[in-house]
């Protein structure tokens, strides 16, 4: 099993530029995250999808559109990109075992995203 | 919604030494505490968990203790060793198929041989 991927590991955009970054996972879970990670702020969620075909927002979801078209692929897409979004953007996974109690998120390696 | 607090943000221990990080959290709803480890370069991957109806977990070096009442938990390492050095988050949430996780701002652990 590859786990989880992401597409591309490394991005430069020009501010007002759009892009979409993919999400990828082989382990059949049902859920499925975006976060960004700046410093001295921790992983800070965008948006989630609790199965396929319904999406919603986290914490930080302004400037962010996401879509999951099917169960293994989550997309965040940029329409106009801005220098806040400079960051590093980690999607992850996870699924519901019910009454065991162990909810662990599978992280992807990253994106890193540069808009200047 | 849940605020998770922790701290250090940076600690540097001496190998063979032990390394405690700690967390507070602030909805008393949450029920479930994972803590992962961020080695450079790469996404977090869990280390430890622990649930709200368990006071201390441990898995050979790594412990995590649990307190509600205080609302606080933490993550003890003993005899580390540089392979240990990697940025650690806490995190709470509120456990049950989808989980809203609020993870802390983590803690860069530096192990110096």
């Amino acid at each position: 099993n590859a786990g989880v991927t992401q597409t591309p590991k490394f991005r430069v955009l020009k501010t007002g530029q759009s892009m979409t970054l993919l999400c990828a996972q082989d382990m059949n879970h049902e859920y499925m995250y975006w976060y960004r990670q700046d410093p001295g702020m921790g992983l800070r969620l965008i948006h989630y999808s609790v199965g396929e075909g319904t999406t919603a927002k986290g914490e930080v979801p302004d400037g962010y559109n996401v879509s999951r078209l099917k169960k293994q692929n989550f997309l965040l897409g940029l329409e106009s990109a801005a220098p806040s979004q400079t960051s590093v953007y980690f999607c992850a996974s996870s699924y519901s075992r019910q009454g065991q109690g162990t909810y662990e998120q599978y992280f992807g390696p990253g994106t890193r995203l540069t808009v200047t | 919604g849940e605020n998770v607090e922790q701290h250090p943000s940076t600690l540097s221990v001496q190998e063979g030494d032990s390394a405690v990080i700690k967390c507070t959290y602030s909805d008393s709803a949450s029920n479930y505490f994972p803590w992962y480890k961020q080695e450079l370069g790469k996404g977090p991957q869990l280390i430890i968990d622990i649930r709200s109806n368990v006071g201390e977990k441990k898995d050979q070096r790594i412990a995590v203790t649990l307190n509600k009442t205080a609302k606080h938990f933490s993550l003890h390492i003993t005899e580390t060793q540089p392979e240990d050095s990697a940025v650690y988050f806490c995190a709470a949430s509120i456990g049950g198929g989808y989980q809203k996780v609020t993870f802390g701002i983590g803690t860069k652990l530096q192990v110096i041989p």
